[in-house]
């Protein structure tokens, strides 16, 4: 199976603030590389897909790089709605597979 | 507008099985492979089980075969996930999710907002 880690586990920010998860996966996944944010209490929802595109609708402050081995995810200016837990997923070969999650929390 | 909403869930003693629906509206749901995620209180993401547009393709995260089985019925806009022998460790949230390959990339664009198993005596 190919394990994704993400670091760091927990961050703490303040709004405005510039801020990057890395996440590394156990073998090289070429772009198949996504992210999820999730808030309490809700599902999770995608933010960024094949390492690096946007998804429709997410505001352009989230951007995605990376291939192989390691890849990031930057939030440029932090907004009071992005405190949040964010995951990444490989789904470049099955069992699919999730990072353990990075909390994002207000300093 | 894509929604995806899931139904099933409950209190069940050890042992015990469930099975779980998920029902699709906003897009060509024969179109698209479908995955279950699941969630344990306080826990990460955990991919459960994947089907295909057309069921020719099924695959379950390695400790979850044989407990689990997953299935779609494409004229009723449904997903369906049937799990026996149900865990304390199966209690989790399980959340359904529509599958976009665009350019041979998989993502799970739209996500239903989830049915929380608990397995309890």
């Amino acid at each position: 199976d190919i394990q994704m880690t993400q670091s760091p586990s927990s961050l703490s920010a303040s709004v405005g603030d510039r801020v990057t998860v890395t996440c590394r996966a156990s073998q090289t996944i070429s772009r198949y590389l996504n992210w999820y944010q999730q808030k309490p209490g809700k599902a999770p929802s995608l933010l960024i897909y094949a390492a690096s595109r946007l998804q429709s609708g997410v505001p352009s402050r989230f951007s995605g790089s990376g291939s192989g081995t390691e890849f990031t995810l930057t939030i440029s200016s932090l907004q009071p709605e992005d405190f949040a837990t964010y995951y990444c997923q490989q789904t470049y070969d099955t069992p699919i597979t999730f990072g353990q999650g990075t909390r994002l929390e207000i300093k | 507008e894509v929604e995806l909403v899931e139904s099933g869930g409950g209190l069940v003693k050890p042992g015990g099985s469930l099975r779980l629906s998920c029902a699709a509206s906003g897009f060509t749901f024969s179109d698209y492979s479908m995955n279950w995620v699941r969630q344990a209180p306080g826990k990460g993401l955990e991919w459960v089980a994947s089907i295909s547009s057309s069921s020719e393709y099924i695959y379950y995260g390695d400790s979850l075969k044989g407990r689990f089985t997953i299935s779609r019925d494409n004229a009723q806009n449904s997903l369906s996930l049937q799990i026996t022998g149900l865990r304390a460790d199966d209690t989790a949230v399980y959340y359904c999710a529509r599958v976009n390959t665009g350019r041979s990339f998989s993502f799970d664009d739209h996500w239903g907002q989830g049915t929380l198993v608990t397995v309890s005596s």
